[in-house]
């Protein structure tokens, strides 16, 4: 059974880098035929697609974020992390860790638990 | 961007209800359509993908149909573990956008 666990700091400065890693357990990063995925919720609103990285390290981003996220992977620790710069209140949200799958079509199967960041000063 | 319209933005059911929420996508998706559940404070479950396919584990209740434009997820018989918020998904293109959702609430 495949698990994902966001970890990081809950509380960012303004103008600061969010900064999160996912830890994937139950499977490969590096087995192919999977996009690890970045989503964040605001407070009681609805989910936003930050963008993927494959194990190769190629990536896609969502152009509204596209000047201040950096997705990256480290297949050795089994890990993918999101940094997220110059950050504002509006950055404030439950960010989740998530697996697009091949298999599934390259649906999303899989979610981490969330964490919520807040930016405050 | 795609956007995504679910309707009804809520609802009131009763437990053994069949329940139905519309997925609109502003332009063709073919099936690649995804669905998610969601209750307070936890992180989604994903139920279908490819518009109509369960996820493992999911239950035969849940079911979903369409393809272009036009989607629906079904819930057979309600049950008080289905009391939450429902969210459908396209990933035909980037970036992958998501409905506003639909919370499904008890009458």
């Amino acid at each position: 059974q495949v698990q994902l666990q966001e970890s990081g700091p809950g509380l960012v400065k303004p103008s600061q880098t969010l900064s999160l890693t996912c830890t994937v357990s139950g499977g490969s990063i590096s087995s192919g035929g999977y996009y690890w995925s970045w989503i964040r919720q605001h407070p009681g609103k609805g989910l936003e697609w930050i963008g993927y990285i494959y194990y190769s390290g190629s990536t896609y981003y969502n152009p509204s974020l596209k000047s201040r996220v950096t997705i990256s992977v480290d297949t050795s620790k089994n890990q993918f992390s999101l940094k997220l710069s110059s950050v504002t209140a509006a950055d404030t949200a439950v960010y989740y860790c998530a697996r697009e799958s091949y298999s599934s079509g390259w649906g999303t199967d899989y979610w981490g638990q969330g964490t919520l960041v807040t930016v405050s000063s | 961007d795609i956007q995504m319209t679910q309707s009804p933005s809520s609802l009131s059911a009763s437990v053994g209800d069949r329940v139905t929420i519309t997925c609109r996508a502003s332009q063709g998706i073919s099936n690649y359509l995804a669905w998610f559940q969601q209750k307070p404070g936890k992180a989604p479950k994903s139920l279908i993908y490819a518009a109509s396919s369960l996820q493992s584990g999911v239950p035969s209740k849940f079911s979903g149909s369409g393809s272009g434009t036009d989607f629906t997820l079904t819930i057979s018989s309600l049950q008080p573990e289905d009391f939450a918020t429902y969210y459908c998904q396209q990933y035909n293109s980037y970036p992958r956008t998501f409905g506003g959702g639909t919370k499904v609430e008890i009458k």
